[in-house]
């Protein structure tokens, strides 16, 4: 799996949109950018992925740069729930389970 | 909503000793993952099942860590004996199958070793 790198920590107002970057510029083409985030003394929780396509969800928006080499997870409004770590994982979709977790970005949403 | 079960929630035990825990995937969920956390790491993959077979243990600790998934359905990850290096979470995981797009994690089991 392409190694990524996130900034260790982020801050952001309640209500404000969260925008968590990704920098992954050795993905290959037949690997995804998934998204899983992490509350605290809970198990990783999937978030969102994509391929080449931006995606959106219920959760959040997925935007992928056209050479693919960066992403950014967009929480469009944030709330104190969404505080957790977030972990952007490259690997292809043939194993759902078999990722390789950085130590993500852990995002704090205050008041 | 279906849920990966986990059980216990937390263990303390003492260096030496043998310490066990269990993992009920989502019902249907042909393949189960273990990993472990070590606090303030993300979670690495110590083993992979495919229905009652171990299709991956390459980082599991072989000489003090065991794994079973005996009919396919439940698993038991058992550490014997238990060292202080052990004290971290695992997690367990479930998806429908290698393909899938999303896998499921339970809570976790939180191990302290003393």
């Amino acid at each position: 799996d392409a190694k990524t790198t996130q900034p260790p920590s982020m801050d952001c107002a309640e209500g404000r949109a969260a925008n968590l970057p990704c920098n992954h510029s050795t993905i290959s083409g037949n690997e995804y950018v998934y998204w899983y985030r992490q509350i605290h003394s809970q198990g990783p929780q999937y978030i969102i992925h994509g391929l080449k396509n931006n995606e959106t969800n219920e959760m959040a928006s997925l935007i992928i740069t056209e050479d693919r080499k960066s992403s950014t997870l967009i929480l469009p409004h944030a709330t104190l729930r969404d505080t957790a770590v977030y972990y952007c994982i490259v690997r292809p979709n043939t194993n759902a389970g078999k990722s390789t977790f950085g130590d993500g970005t852990t995002l704090t949403v205050k008041p | 909503e279906a849920e990966v079960a986990q059980s216990p929630r937390y263990k303390i035990t003492e260096k030496s000793q043998a310490v066990a825990f269990w993992c009920d995937p989502i019902s249907g969920h042909a393949t189960l993952y273990w990993y472990r956390q070590i606090l303030g790491q993300g979670p690495e993959l110590l083993v992979q099942f495919q229905d009652e077979s171990v299709v991956d243990d390459s980082q599991l600790p072989k000489d003090r860590f065991s794994a079973e998934r005996l009919k396919g359905v439940d698993s038991t990850l058992k550490i014997q004996p238990a060292e202080l290096g052990d004290s971290a979470m695992y997690l367990c995981a479930s998806s429908l199958d290698p393909k899938g797009e999303e896998a499921f994690f339970g809570q976790g089991t939180r191990l302290t070793v003393v």
